[in-house]
């Protein structure tokens, strides 16, 4: 399955500190993005980061890739009670007929405690 | 701009009764997906089409069906529900060049 899978399931940490998510996922890729989600809301683009990148950065968000241990990282730095939400990674196959399509991993759900 | 509208927000079913879920998006997005949400699941593509008139399937496709007539709408029909069909359905849409997704904030459906 190309399916993403994050790590930890549940991050629990205190406002002020930073948070850190895995992502591992198993075929090649053309690009990597992370998604956040409010309880009850839609999903919400965070970053995308592309194959032939190493680690991209967007405010407090911090994201690296690894593509020859098929890895991910993000890094939510500084957090904030706000920050609390569940975070995916979703992976875009290369090539074929996938036409875009994007595989999530099951989240990992940060709480921020103030 | 209001993104991607989905509606219902919230319906129940009852077995065997038929539903349509409508997406509409307002980005002249090419590109639409129908995907699932289950606890400790993740999501799950449903169907998806790559512009007016074309569609696909996904992952989990049975039991569903879809349409995109215009560009701007993509419905989700259940022609017969079942209880395994109880979830929220978020529909997601992007451009050719731009690849992040934009999400509707979901349907949730019980079907008793």
């Amino acid at each position: 399955s190309q399916q993403g899978e994050e790590d930890p399931q549940a991050l629990s940490i205190q406002e002020g500190e930073n948070a850190t998510m895995n992502c591992s996922y198993k075929t090649s890729i053309n690009n990597l993005q992370w998604y956040r989600q409010n309880s009850g809301r839609g999903l919400v683009h965070l970053i995308l980061i592309r194959s032939n990148e190493r680690e991209k950065h967007s405010g407090r968000l911090r994201v690296t890739l690894d593509t020859s241990k098929k890895s991910s990282s993000l890094l939510i730095t500084a957090s904030r009670a706000a920050d609390t939400a569940s975070y995916f990674c979703a992976t875009s196959r290369e090539g074929g007929s996938t036409l875009g399509r994007l595989y999530f991993g099951r989240g990992t759900q940060l709480t921020v405690w103030p | 701009n209001a993104g991607v509208t989905q509606t219902p927000k919230f319906r129940v079913l009852k077995t065997g009764q038929s539903m349509t879920l409508l997406c509409a998006q307002d980005m002249n997005h090419e590109y639409m997906y129908w995907y699932r949400q289950d606890p400790g699941m993740g999501l799950r593509l449903i169907h998806y089409s790559v512009g007016e008139g074309t569609t696909a399937k996904g992952e989990v496709p049975d039991g569903y069906n879809v349409s995109r007539l215009k560009k701007q709408n993509f419905l989700l029909g259940l022609e017969s529900a079942a209880p395994s069909q109880t979830s929220v359905y978020f529909c997601a849409s992007r451009s050719q060049s731009i690849r992040g997704y934009t999400f509707g904030s979901g349907t949730r459906l019980t079907v008793v």
